[in-house]
């Protein structure tokens, strides 16, 4: 079966703009989250949704921000782009976001901000 | 708070066992994950192991957990090149939350 789908691959954007990353999971999977991966903070949870909800939020300010539609594919958004943000953003589909089946994670998509 | 610790780095000789470790501060934790990351790719989930259990063999790979001293260690037999990449240990806690908490990730060298 395909596997969870994100794209662009690469990305590049200069500061002070918006960005929208797509996610497209597993098909029969509902659950999808996001994440943050830079040299110096790691792998950080940035959020959750499942069935078109968002059920948890790591601690990112509100620049940050996602939906999933009826489909399950997921989007999350960063406006007004600061450096900081560059950065490989990973998203990972699992059944139910339940612990006991598993994430399957994307290749992710790299955002350089200039 | 939630915590996952790990050593950054390690070097075997191909044909030699690799271990790598894991400490977690979060006694709820569920499910224990190790995953491998190559250069310019994605996580690829390795194993996973239950709280309840103390050992998993998958192949290659040997998953020990200490529950009481929230250890979790990753043995990999006979080591490949292929196998040098960034392994991440995560823990995920109780209850639907979709979150995964990651250590720092530990680089993994093979030299042939």
């Amino acid at each position: 079966k395909a596997g969870v789908t994100q794209t662009p691959r690469y990305l590049i954007k200069t500061r002070g703009q918006q960005v929208t990353l797509s996610c497209s999971p597993i098909s029969g999977h509902r659950s999808v989250s996001w994440y943050q991966q830079t040299p110096g903070q790691g792998l950080q949870f940035l959020f959750e949704y499942f069935s078109e909800t968002q059920r948890n939020k790591g601690n990112f300010p509100g620049r940050f921000s996602g939906r999933q539609f009826s489909n399950s594919r997921s989007e999350m958004n960063v406006s007004t782009l600061e450096l900081g943000d560059s950065a490989l953003y990973l998203c990972a589909s699992s059944w139910s976001g339940g612990s006991g089946y598993g994430y399957t994670f994307g290749s992710g998509t790299r955002l350089t901000v200039v | 708070g939630e915590d996952v610790e790990q050593s950054l780095f390690l070097s075997v000789r191909e044909g030699d066992s690799s271990v790598i470790n894991c400490t977690y501060t979060d006694s709820s934790s569920t499910y224990l994950y190790w995953y491998k990351q190559e250069p310019g790719a994605g996580l690829q989930l390795l194993t996973y192991i239950f709280s309840n259990m103390d050992m998993k063999q998958d192949q290659r790979l040997t998953v020990l957990l200490n529950k009481k001293d929230k250890h979790l260690s990753l043995r990999i037999a006979d080591t490949q090149t292929g196998d040098s990449a960034i392994y991440f240990c995560a823990e995920a806690g109780s209850g639907n939350t979709g979150k995964l908490i990651f250590g720092q990730g530990t680089t993994l060298q093979v030299k042939p």
